[in-house]
């Protein structure tokens, strides 16, 4: 059975830092990985989407990272923004394509 | 195309009413799914249709619930005799062939 896990659970940083979410996942089996932003009472906005032959992909401040062999994928933010406060989800889908499991999130608060 | 809508945004019924969200997904996408977030917590798996086809129900999905998508267009998450239990965020989002999903804004659901 798929678990995601997302450390840390929160994060406040202050305005302009450089900042890394940790996502990891303990069946390598998947069809892709992706990433999401939730703002509060809001649905989930995508991010990033990496398929399984895929290392990383970079949309403009974020690059997220995969390593499938270790379980683990890392989404790096850059210079961070008040507006990047939000909380962040990594969901995982398996092989079949179309059965996702998400994370709890990273709340992150970023300071101005 | 105006991405995932659902309908309505927010539903308050007193338990044991019966209640119906709608989703409208993108209209090339071929793969529809339901989940229900809680504060707090990633989104959970509830079922998943490719085209009219209901593939996949998860256990949370007691009798009281069924989905439907008629035609493989539109679907309905009907929840008969309400619990308190049921208070979430049900969400609704799509997929296509190697695209990852797209969520609608989600129908907040409170049973008083």
């Amino acid at each position: 059975k798929q678990e995601v896990t997302q450390i840390p659970a929160a994060l406040s940083v202050p305005e302009g830092e450089n900042l890394v979410l940790n996502c990891s996942f303990t069946d390598s089996a998947i069809y892709n990985l992706q990433w999401f932003r939730q703002d509060p009472g809001k649905g989930l906005t995508s991010l990033l989407l990496i398929q399984s032959s895929q290392r990383e992909q970079t949309s403009g401040r974020l690059n997220a990272s995969l390593d499938k062999s270790s379980g683990r994928s890392t989404l790096y933010i850059a210079a961070s923004q008040p507006g990047d406060s939000a909380t962040y989800l990594c969901a995982v889908t398996d092989t079949g394509g179309f059965k996702t499991i998400f994370g709890a999130g990273t709340r992150l608060f970023v300071k101005a | 195309d105006t991405g995932v809508s659902q309908d309505p945004r927010h539903k308050i019924t007193k338990r044991g009413q019966n209640v119906t969200f709608r989703c409208d997904p993108i209209s090339e996408h071929n793969r529809l799914y339901w989940y229900r977030q809680t504060l707090g917590q990633g989104p959970e798996f509830l079922t998943y249709f490719q085209n009219e086809a209901q593939l996949e129900k998860s256990r949370l999905l007691s009798d009281r619930f069924s989905a439907e998508r008629p035609k493989g267009s539109f679907s309905t998450l009907e929840i008969q005799r309400t619990e308190q239990g049921d208070s979430a965020m049900y969400l609704c989002a799509s997929s296509g062939n190697r695209v990852g999903y797209t969520f609608g804004s989600g129908t907040r659901l409170t049973v008083v």
